[in-house]
């Protein structure tokens, strides 16, 4: 099964508001995650990072959660804007090769900004 | 520029064409990845540079997909008797560092295999 997934493909949250993105991996190796953000006909963006031995880490209105106890990672985005929105990908790194010298994503969850 | 380019940014192939896609990094930077990403779906890893040593080519779907980085820095995907399943948006990513940096993305290939 997937590595890294998301619990839902769709979060639609009105302007203003607060979102969070859930995902769950299951390679307990794994000791780097990433959030990308990716508009249509664009590339990932890098939003935020976290390396294992953080439990929370925050930058501009995002701000990524960690919980190596039960896998789960999070973005919460704070007071949602418009140009928000965008499909939004966990992704880990075990950096163990072997294929892992790569990220493993996560099916992405389409976030949308209701006005 | 600044970031990471791909190009062609577009490519329609007939069925049993080659094409080859390139990506030219940020200069500077060591690492070199590409993926795969099909439509609705999250990028799939394809392979991975270090410099002009390709250290990984575990996700290429088949001896159809060859990369090459001869010189460390620009790198070529190509794809022999493309096949429909081919068809995707292949992008390229560099990073500064060994392992365990943040990649940043190219705005990918639009392959479409008719």
């Amino acid at each position: 099964g997937e590595s890294v997934g998301l619990h839902l493909p769709t979060l639609s949250v009105q302007e203003g508001d607060n979102s969070i993105i859930n995902c769950a991996y299951s390679n307990s190796a794994s000791d780097y995650f990433i959030w990308y953000k990716q508009e249509s006909g664009k590339g990932p963006q890098f939003i935020i990072d976290i390396r294992s031995n953080m439990d929370k880490r925050q930058g501009q209105r995002v701000t990524v959660l960690l919980n190596k106890t039960v896998k789960h990672l999070s973005l919460q985005i704070a007071a949602t804007q418009p140009g928000d929105s965008a499909v939004y990908f966990c992704a880990e790194n075990s950096g163990s090769g072997g294929g892992a010298d790569g990220l493993t994503f996560g099916k992405g969850t389409h976030l949308i900004i209701q006005p | 520029g600044a970031g990471v380019s791909q190009s062609p940014r577009y490519k329609v192939a007939k069925r049993g064409q080659d094409v080859a896609l390139r990506c030219d990094p940020i200069s500077g930077h060591v690492s070199l990845f590409w993926y795969q990403q099909a439509l609705g779906q999250g990028p799939e890893f394809l392979t991975y540079f270090q410099n002009e040593a390709q250290l990984d080519k575990s996700g290429l779907p088949s001896d159809r997909f060859f990369a090459e980085r001869p010189e460390g820095s620009v790198s070529t995907l190509k794809i022999q008797r493309t096949q429909q399943e081919d068809s995707a948006v292949y992008l390229c990513a560099s990073s500064p560092g060994s392992m365990n940096t943040e990649a940043f993305f190219g705005q990918g290939t639009r392959l479409t295999v008719v």
